[in-house]
């Protein structure tokens, strides 16, 4: 089966970083997906890791430890337009399927 | 472009009633998803395929079923739809690229419906 844990909300103010832990206790792990969704939208890509280390993608960031069970993702100088939910999800070794945690509301405060 | 498109967006519907929610992607893609996303919970995987005629169930397949007759669409069907089936629904899709590390899903806008 599949456990995956994030904390249901955040908040921060303009400009600062703001730390979205995921643990995952899953029968299996072939990568770690973030998604954004903002309030009444569709989930978006953010960014992927597969093995342990950081992944730097401009503002956003995504770390990874196996061995650990445990991701975060790191957003830096917070905007307003940050302000979404955020899903951590696992990819289930020798197939397709995604399990999603239950989201991360982050809002961002001026 | 290539994209993935839901119908309805909206939907009311009556407890009992057939409802089908359309899933189209012009992505070529061979993988193609439903979930339903509700409060607390996160979004669920219903169904899934890997290409046509091929279907599975996923966690929470119960009352719904699908059918994949060509690559680019994948409906989703509530044989006799029950209250406990509000909820909004996202299909998504998804394909190994040329140059990618993995197979991002690609989410359609969702359809949010209501059973009375």
């Amino acid at each position: 089966g599949q456990n995956i844990d994030q904390p249901t909300e955040m908040t921060a103010t303009e400009g600062a970083i703001v730390q979205i832990n995921c643990t995952y206790q899953t029968s299996g792990f072939n990568g770690l997906f973030w998604y954004q969704q903002h309030a009444g939208e569709a989930p978006t890509f953010l960014s992927y890791n597969v093995l342990d280390g950081l992944e730097e993608k401009g503002r956003f960031s995504s770390f990874l430890s196996r061995s650990k069970g445990y991701s975060y993702l790191l957003l830096k100088e917070l905007q307003m337009k940050d302000s979404a939910s955020y899903l951590c999800a696992v990819r289930s070794p020798n197939d397709y399927k995604l399990s999603f945690g239950a989201g991360t509301t982050v809002t961002v405060r001026a | 472009d290539a994209e993935i498109t839901q119908s309805p967006r909206h939907k009311i519907t009556e407890t009992g009633r057939q409802v089908t929610l359309a899933c189209h992607q012009t992505w070529n893609h061979n993988n193609m998803f439903w979930y339903r996303q509700d409060l607390g919970h996160g979004l669920r995987l219903i169904h899934y395929s890997y290409g046509v005629q091929d279907t599975n169930k996923g966690e929470v397949s119960d009352g719904y079923s699908v059918s994949r007759s060509n690559t680019e669409d994948l409906p989703l069907t509530l044989e006799s739809a029950a209250s406990s089936q509000t909820s909004v629904y996202f299909c998504a899709s998804s394909e190994f690229l040329a140059g990618s590390a993995t197979d991002t899903q690609y989410f359609g806008p969702g359809t949010r419906l209501t059973v009375l």
